[in-house]
């Protein structure tokens, strides 16, 4: 089954003490994001990726780190997490053939930064 | 850089309306337009694609319709029920660069009451 596979799906932590959220896609595709759900802001891009170790800035990357050494892994790195970087978190992948195909989102991970 | 606005923000109605909920893009160079629908704090559960060279698709009750020229895109639910109580999301995948990765909107915010 073609799926995005996201871990954890609930984290309590506290600020500064870094935390990864792992994203894992089976279904070969070059691009992964993640994006952050606020009330009232919507869902708003954090880093992106177009294929294996290249990646870029969202619009709100301030706090975040990615890496993409696999094609099939994207985590997302909270170094030292804050308070306002309590969100939900959807990691989402799709194919490189030019935006025809459609994209795929992760259930979610709901971060409390304490 | 591409915006993407949702409007209502949010509708009430009674069950076994038809509904037309409204998406615009700024940039009209986009490859695909999917809608998804999003039940509170969970996840993204896509509801229809439209490619850039199509006009319109349909799944059950649902139709949405694309005018890329115009930069719109609207989702008709018909003889609405109560469980299409949900947040409705439209994101746009562009031509270029960081757009190839979804933009979203704010989304609308339905209530269908018996």
């Amino acid at each position: 089954e073609a799926q995005v596979t996201q871990n954890p799906r609930y984290l309590i932590t506290v600020t500064g003490k870094k935390l990864t959220v792992t994203c894992s896609q089976n279904m070969n595709h070059e691009y992964m994001s993640w994006y952050r759900q606020d009330p009232g802001l919507g869902l708003r891009q954090i880093y992106y990726s177009m294929n294996v170790e290249v990646t870029d800035k969202g619009d709100v990357p301030e706090g975040y780190k990615v890496s993409r050494k696999e094609k099939r892994n994207f985590p997302l790195i909270l170094e030292s997490p804050s308070p306002n970087q309590t969100s939900l978190y959807f990691c989402a992948s799709s194919s490189g053939r030019r935006g025809y195909s459609e994209a795929f989102f992760g259930q979610g991970t709901r971060l409390t930064v304490v | 850089k591409q915006e993407v606005t949702q409007i209502p923000a949010a509708l009430s109605v009674p069950e076994g309306e038809n509904l037309v909920l409204n998406c615009s893009f700024t940039d009209s160079a986009i490859y695909n337009l999917q809608w998804f629908r999003q039940d509170p704090g969970k996840g993204l559960t896509s509801l229809l694609l439209i490619q850039s060279s199509q006009r319109e698709q349909t799944s059950g009750r649902l139709n949405a319709s694309l005018d890329k020229s115009s930069g719109r895109s609207t989702l008709y639910i018909a003889a609405s029920q109560p469980g299409d109580s949900a947040t409705y999301l439209c994101a746009v995948r562009g031509a270029s660069g960081g757009s190839y990765i979804p933009t979203f909107g704010r989304g609308t915010s339905l209530i269908v009451h018996p």
